[in-house]
C-alpha cells in the first residue's frame, strides 16, 4: 500500500521561513504534489516534483530526494494569509493517471503576527 | 482565471435519500474527478471521467454511486441512497491532461441525518 507522513501541525511568525516535511512509501513513484487548503476550501495546487532537486515558484519552493522518499514544501516570507493546510499527494499505486491522487493527512500551518 | 463550480455549496439530506452534486469543470479540461473529504480527514480519491465514462474509481465508489455528464457541460455524482458516512465534502476537480495539477471546486458539503 501507500503512505504519507507529513507533521499535524506547524506555527511560525509572520516574515519567518518553514518548512514542511513529508516522506512517502509507494510500489511506484511518478511525483510529489503540494496543496494547501484554506478553512476546508478548495484545495490548490502549488507544486509538483518528479526529479530530485528544488522547484522554485515565488516565496514558495518544494525538493525532491528520490532516494530519501523524502519532499519538503518550504514557505519564505510567512504571511498571515499562508495559515492553511498543506497536503502532500502522489499518485495512486493503483492508478493509471497521474489525477488519481493519493493524499497525506495535511499538515495545519498556523502564521502569527 | 477560469474555475470549477460546485452546486449546491451545502445539501442536507436524510438517510436513504438520493442526492445529486453538480459540478461545470474548466470547458478546456479533458479529465474530471470527484473527491471527498470527512471533516478533519485527507482528500480521498473517489472516480474518475474521461472521454464520457468512467476511467478508474476507488473501493469507496460502490453500486451507490454515479457519475454522469448528461449535456456536456455538468458533472453530476449521483448518491442513490446516502448513509451517515457519506457526510463529507465532495469536491470536483479537473485536469486538462491525465498528467496534469488538479484545479478543484469549492465543494459541496453533505450533511446526512
Amino acid at each position: 500500500g501507500q503512505s504519507l507522513e507529513q507533521p499535524s501541525e506547524v506555527t511560525a511568525v509572520e516574515g519567518a521561513i518553514v518548512q514542511i516535511n513529508c516522506t512517502y512509501q509507494t510500489s511506484g513513484f511518478y511525483g510529489l504534489s503540494w496543496y494547501q487548503q484554506h478553512d476546508g476550501g478548495a484545495p490548490t495546487f502549488l507544486s509538483y516534483n518528479a526529479l530530485d532537486g528544488l522547484e522554485e515558484t515565488g516565496r514558495f519552493s518544494s525538493f525532491l530526494s528520490r532516494s530519501d522518499s523524502y519532499g519538503y514544501l518550504l514557505l519564505q516570507e510567512l504571511q498571515m494569509k499562508d495559515s492553511a493546510s498543506y497536503f502532500c499527494a502522489v499518485p495512486s499505486d493503483r492508478g493509471s493517471t497521474l489525477g488519481r491522487l493519493y493524499f497525506g493527512r495535511g499538515t495545519q500551518l498556523t502564521v502569527w503576527p | 482565471e477560469p474555475e470549477v463550480t460546485q452546486t449546491p455549496s451545502h445539501q442536507v439530506t436524510q438517510m436513504g435519500q438520493e442526492v445529486i452534486l453538480r459540478c461545470v469543470p474548466i470547458s478546456n479540461h479533458l479529465y474530471f474527478y470527484w473527491y471527498r473529504q470527512i471533516l478533519g480527514q485527507k482528500v480521498e480519491f473517489l472516480v474518475s471521467f474521461y472521454n464520457n465514462e468512467i476511467s478508474e474509481k476507488s473501493e469507496i465508489f460502490d453500486d451507490q454511486f454515479s457519475v454522469e455528464r448528461p449535456d456536456g457541460s455538468n458533472f453530476t455524482l449521483k448518491i442513490r441512497s446516502t448513509k451517515l458516512e457519506d457526510s463529507a465534502m465532495h469536491f470536483c476537480a479537473a485536469s486538462q491532461s491525465g498528467n496534469s495539477p488538479l484545479h478543484f471546486g469549492n465543494g459541496t458539503r453533505l450533511t446526512v441525518t
